[in-house]
């Protein structure tokens, strides 16, 4: 089975601009998770989506917000860039109650 | 929430060495995993193991639920061991993973 992708790797925004990342989870997952990673603050989920329904959210501003298409793929999308949000953003694939796998992240870089 | 804890921060071997990363949790769990990130960033699944104990080649590790911890164990080290190595927890009927801030591996060759 092909694993968790993530577009794009990388990216370079400026102050004020949004963005939007795409996860595709490994065929047959409906759970899609999101993560963001920074130096000070370490890893912090985001969101979750099963069936294109939200199940969970973590402590972020709605700045941030995702959705999840039939086929499973999901979108996060993040508006009004602030420095703040460079960060490297971690998907992640998981049948209910199992293993959560990781894709390879998206490198957000804000200017 | 719950707090999740882990040790040494960082952990200096010479190749060859054996090593154990503690995980410590502040309450119960359904979910435990363990993670290697590459250089590159990406999570690699090393264990899901909410209880009991699991191997897989030179890698090893316990989680001993009622007294909240876990060990990961790797022996004889190789300098692709190095990289950080994360605990992560769910509990309750969540998915949501709380991460540790992780143990920083450096491998000398």
């Amino acid at each position: 089975k092909a694993g968790v992708t993530q577009t794009p790797r990388y990216l370079i925004k400026t102050r004020g601009q949004q963005v939007t990342l795409s996860c595709s989870p490994i065929s047959g997952h409906r759970s899609v998770s999101w993560y963001q990673q920074t130096p000070g603050q370490g890893l912090q989920f985001l969101f979750e989506y099963f069936s294109e329904t939200q199940r969970n959210k973590g402590n972020f501003p709605g700045r941030f917000s995702g959705r999840q298409f039939s086929n499973s793929r999901s979108e996060m999308n993040v508006s009004t860039l602030e420095l703040g949000d460079s960060a490297l953003y971690l998907c992640a694939s998981h049948p209910p109650s199992g293993t959560q796998y990781f894709g390879p992240g998206t490198r957000l870089l804000v200017l | 929430g719950i707090q999740v804890e882990q040790s040494p921060p960082d952990l200096i071997l010479q190749e060859g060495a054996n090593s154990t990363l503690r995980c410590n949790f502040s309450d119960s769990v359904n979910n435990l995993q363990w993670f290697h990130q590459n250089p590159w960033g990406q999570l690699i699944n090393l264990f899901y193991i909410p209880s009991g104990t699991k191997q897989n080649g030179r890698l090893s590790a316990t989680t001993v639920a009622t007294e909240r911890y876990s060990l990961l164990y790797i022996s004889s080290s190789q300098t692709t061991d190095s990289g950080v190595y994360f605990c992560a927890v769910s509990q309750g009927g969540s998915e949501k993973l709380v991460f540790g801030k992780g143990t920083k591996l450096t491998v000398n060759p």
